[in-house]
């Protein structure tokens, strides 16, 4: 089983739509957890951290369920330029090491 | 923000050849960042955590003599592919972070590599 999991998708939706991507992580001792994207040939960039209370950024909602080990994340009304590749990624304590899901691909359709 | 500079972006070299590919931390200080590779439509892979002043600690399966990590100071990391074929052609990206534990990750923009 993997350390990260992601359902890779690809998640196909129309402008306008509301979509959720859920992660799950196997490490209970995990610290802290970021939400990045992907373009197609490009670096990944940080979108948000997740807090434990969840947090809102405009139009993108994430939360984090310790219990249940997964962390989630809701983007309304989706634009075209929403497509790309979004990264679960989950910090251990104090290591200094990153553990990133495989991604899951959204394509937002006009 | 946490920015990260890596340069070249991108180079086209024969087989054989050695490319070193830099990586800086602009606005902070990083004891530690990571090479990642990326091959096509695939996930990133973490090769190698780089260590400033000591040696990088490679993942299973990376080959540390192909791939020579140099953290010489605190902004700057070093990633040479020694003697590179065309199956090393690939996106090779690097990261940092302030501080461990709870931060996040800062990517350079990423090199593409491609070996004739």
């Amino acid at each position: 089983r993997k350390e990260v999991e992601q359902d890779p998708g690809p998640f196909n939706v129309p402008e306008g739509a509301t979509v959720a991507f859920n992660c799950t992580y196997s490490n209970s001792a995990s610290q802290s957890f970021f939400w990045y994207r992907q373009d197609c040939r490009k670096e990944p960039k940080l979108l948000m951290s997740v807090y434990s209370s969840g947090n809102e950024d405009g139009r993108f909602t994430a939360q984090l369920n310790r219990a249940s080990q997964y962390i989630s994340l809701l983007i309304r009304d989706s634009k075209l330029s929403d497509s790309a590749t979004y990264l679960c990624v989950v910090n251990e304590a104090n290591a200094g090491k990153s553990t990133f899901g495989d991604g899951t691909t959204l394509t937002v359709k006009p | 923000g946490a920015v990260v500079s890596q340069h070249p972006s991108r180079v086209i070299c024969k087989s054989g050849t050695s490319v070193k590919i830099e990586c800086r931390s602009l606005d902070f200080q990083a004891t530690t960042m990571f090479w990642y590779r990326q091959f096509p439509k695939q996930s990133l892979m973490l090769m190698a955590t780089s260590n400033e002043g000591s040696k990088a600690t490679y993942e299973q399966g990376v080959e540390k003599d192909k791939f020579l990590i140099n953290h010489a100071s605190l902004t700057l990391s070093t990633l040479t592919v020694t003697s590179a074929h065309p199956e090393d052609s690939s996106f090779y990206i690097c990261s940092a972070a302030q501080g461990v534990g709870n931060q996040p990750q800062h990517f350079g923009d990423g090199t593409r590599l491609s070996i004739l």
